[in-house]
């Protein structure tokens, strides 16, 4: 079946550094998702790509779908204490519409 | 506000006994789902449904029942047949259609001693 991976499992970085993290599918995927879960809470939708080689920015995160759409990354700039927390990616089941297959996730710890 | 309400937050039960875990969604979303979280992991699919009265298994179901007698709500139980049942338990909507994100709940996390 699919299968998406993420690495590192663990990044602990000093505040201001920056930190990447990465997903690799699989399988092609039409879209990637990916999610902030903060310690002890939920996972929260942070952004979806769609398209082949898109990147889209939100204030420090910059995220890349690679040209084959099988890979994604997820980038900090000069990180702050306020990033802590595990970041998830998850692409769509093509052959079951609804279902998600998620990676185990980059936990980000960060030193003020 | 729309949402996704879990309850409760903490649920202590004893080996032996069934416990349902509630959720409930003012989303009017189509598909619901119930996540199982172990510590320093990921995600991991018991069950989900993409209409009422209609739901399949994930990758871990066995232990799990669940119904979807109303779009709004996806109760999950945690038989005595799971073997490990201690977790965060994670319930989650979307509108259902390939790649629509997904809204989590806050979630429940279940000890069973």
């Amino acid at each position: 079946g699919q299968q998406v991976m993420q690495i590192p499992q663990y990044q602990h970085v000093q505040e201001g550094e920056d930190f990447t993290t990465y997903c690799n599918s699989s399988t092609t995927l039409s879209n990637i998702q990916w999610y902030k879960q903060r310690p002890g809470g939920h996972p929260v939708f942070l952004i979806q790509l769609v398209k082949s080689g898109e990147v889209k920015k939100q204030k420090r995160l910059t995220f890349q779908f690679g040209e084959a759409k099988k890979n994604s990354s997820l980038h900090i700039t000069a990180t702050q204490t306020t990033d802590v927390g595990t970041y998830f990616c998850a692409g769509p089941d093509e052959t079951n519409a609804g279902k998600s297959t998620f990676g185990d996730g980059t936990t980000l710890t960060v030193k003020p | 506000d729309g949402g996704i309400t879990q309850s409760p937050k903490y649920l202590f039960r004893k080996e032996g006994q069934n416990v349902t875990l509630s959720c409930e969604q003012n989303l009017n979303h189509d598909a619901m789902y119930w996540y199982r979280q172990d510590p320093g992991q990921g995600l991991r699919l018991i069950y989900y449904s993409q209409i009422v009265n209609d739901f399949q298994k994930g990758d871990i179901a066995e232990g799990y029942s669940v119904s979807r007698e109303k779009k709004e709500s996806f109760p999950l139980t945690v038989t005595s047949a799971q073997k490990n049942p201690t977790a965060f338990y994670l319930c989650a909507s979307s509108m259902g259609r390939v790649g629509s994100p997904l809204h989590f709940g806050n979630g429940t996390r279940l000890t069973v001693t």
